[in-house]
């Protein structure tokens, strides 16, 4: 089975911070990752995913995330948050080369005080 | 619509009585999930369609809860003898791909279900 950990549950930055959000799986096979974002009022939204290739990959709205196989880590970042970017934020993962279900961490809740 | 539909947006009932959910998937959207979002938790699978049939329905938590696909678009999420603990937001998502696929999931707004 897989499973999810997000070990940020509420992170406060201010405007022009650097973030990173951390989130690590559990998975005895080869994984796709995917990072989501909920805005307040808002339905889940792809912020970024990976499939295979290069590990470093490049999102919406300035956001990255680098998969590093040998720590099972799937880490978020950006390099200057802004206020628009409180929100809350989902890591998820499901098994390579289908279109099986998602596992979802338990979610980090970005506030970026203006 | 251009994206997932769910209706209705909330829901209130009465413990005990059975309520139905429905998601109106993009349209050509082969896959079709649904999943269950309780406060401060990421989305918990319940059920996940390929076409019409349930591809993998081991995430229903009971026999209280059924889904169905018809004709292969819109579901609907059964939920019999409601109890306060099934109060959570349900959330459809759905995806172009067949089963072998990579793909990504397109979540609609969720209906929110409140068993008092």
């Amino acid at each position: 089975a897989q499973s999810v950990s997000q070990h940020n549950h509420h992170v406060i930055l201010s405007e022009a911070a650097s973030l990173e959000l951390g989130c690590n799986y559990s998975y005895g096979g080869t994984v796709n990752l995917f990072w989501y974002v909920q805005y307040p009022g808002q339905h889940l939204q792809l912020l970024l995913k990976y499939f295979s290739g290069d590990p470093l990959v490049k999102g919406i709205k300035g956001f990255e995330a680098e998969f590093i196989k040998s720590k099972f880590s799937f880490n978020l970042r950006k390099p200057s948050v802004q206020w628009s970017d409180t929100a809350e934020y989902f890591c998820a993962v499901n098994p390579s080369g289908s279109a099986r279900q998602l596992t979802f961490g338990s979610g980090t809740q970005l506030t970026v005080l203006p | 619509g251009a994206g997932v539909s769910q209706t209705p947006s909330n829901k209130v009932t009465e413990k005990g009585k059975y309520v139905e959910l429905r998601c109106d998937p993009i349209s050509g959207h082969t896959a079709l999930y649904w999943y269950r979002q309780s406060l401060g938790q990421g989305p918990e699978f319940l059920i996940y369609f390929q076409g019409t049939g349930a591809a993998d329905d081991s995430g229903l938590p009971n026999d209280r809860f059924f889904a169905v696909r018809p004709e292969g678009s819109v579901s609907t999420l059964k939920i019999q003898r409601t109890e306060r603990g099934d109060s959570a937001v349900y959330l459809c998502a759905s995806s172009p791909t067949r089963t072998a696929t990579n793909t990504e999931a397109f979540f609609g707004q969720g209906t929110r279900l409140t068993v008092v």
